[in-house]
């Protein structure tokens, strides 16, 4: 089955500058990539995604990147703030009859005022 | 509030009993997923379903059981045979597509007492 490794399992960066978290995946076959995003106490939410067709994708301050050639994906975020700071997970998902979401293990993000 | 729902947010169970956590959505979503939430271990796939009478198990199904009698509502037991169940559940549910979003509930604080 798929597996997906997530790096690192903390990050804390200064407000203003930019943080880059790393995913891998084991399973060819995944070609929907989404990340999430969760702040203390609260339910995961998407924040981006990319598919296998796209290389990259950006939307305002976060972007994500995809090499399928070396099944990793990452999240970029630029100008770092406090309310960016949350635990963030990667996953990956196949199309076809059983759609499984298989999740990273998470990357806890502290923006330093 | 997201349209799936999760009951109870706290839930307190001897050891020996089951227990069972609810999820209820009104998005007309299709797929519906457990995962279960332990620090630095991410998301962890138990059980998820594509369709009403039909379900897999995911990677840590041992101990617990599903059921999808209606569209709207995917209940989780968990079991005696779960030798750690304290944990943080979360349900999810998404559209049959292979690029969606997953909407996910509040979740359900499980604790054994």
């Amino acid at each position: 089955g798929e597996n997906v490794e997530q790096h690192p399992s903390t990050l804390s960066v200064q407000e203003g500058d930019s943080a880059v978290i790393k995913c891998t995946y084991s399973d060819s076959a995944s070609n929907y990539f989404p990340w999430y995003k969760q702040e203390l106490g609260k339910r995961p939410q998407l924040i981006i995604d990319i598919r296998s067709n796209v290389g990259e994708k950006k939307d305002q301050r976060i972007a994500v990147t995809l090499n399928k050639t070396a099944k990793h994906f990452s999240l970029h975020i630029t100008e770092t703030q406090p309310e960016d700071s949350a635990v963030y997970f990667c996953a990956a998902s196949t199309g076809g009859g059983y759609q499984k979401v298989t999740f990273g293990t998470g990357t806890k993000l502290q923006v330093i005022p | 509030d997201g349209g799936i729902t999760q009951s109870p947010k706290y839930l307190f169970r001897k050891e020996g009993q089951n227990v069972t956590l609810s999820c209820e959505q009104n998005l007309n979503h299709d797929a519906m997923y457990w995962y279960r939430q332990d620090p630095g271990q991410g998301l962890r796939l138990i059980y998820y379903s594509q369709i009403v009478n039909d379900f897999q198990k995911g990677d840590i199904a041992e101990g617990y059981s599903v059921s999808r009698e209606k569209k709207e509502s995917f209940p989780l037991t968990v079991t005696s045979a779960q030798k750690n169940p304290t944990a943080f559940y979360l349900c999810a549910s998404r559209t049959g597509g292979w690029d969606t979003e997953a909407f996910f509930g509040q979740g359900t604080r499980l604790t054994v007492v």
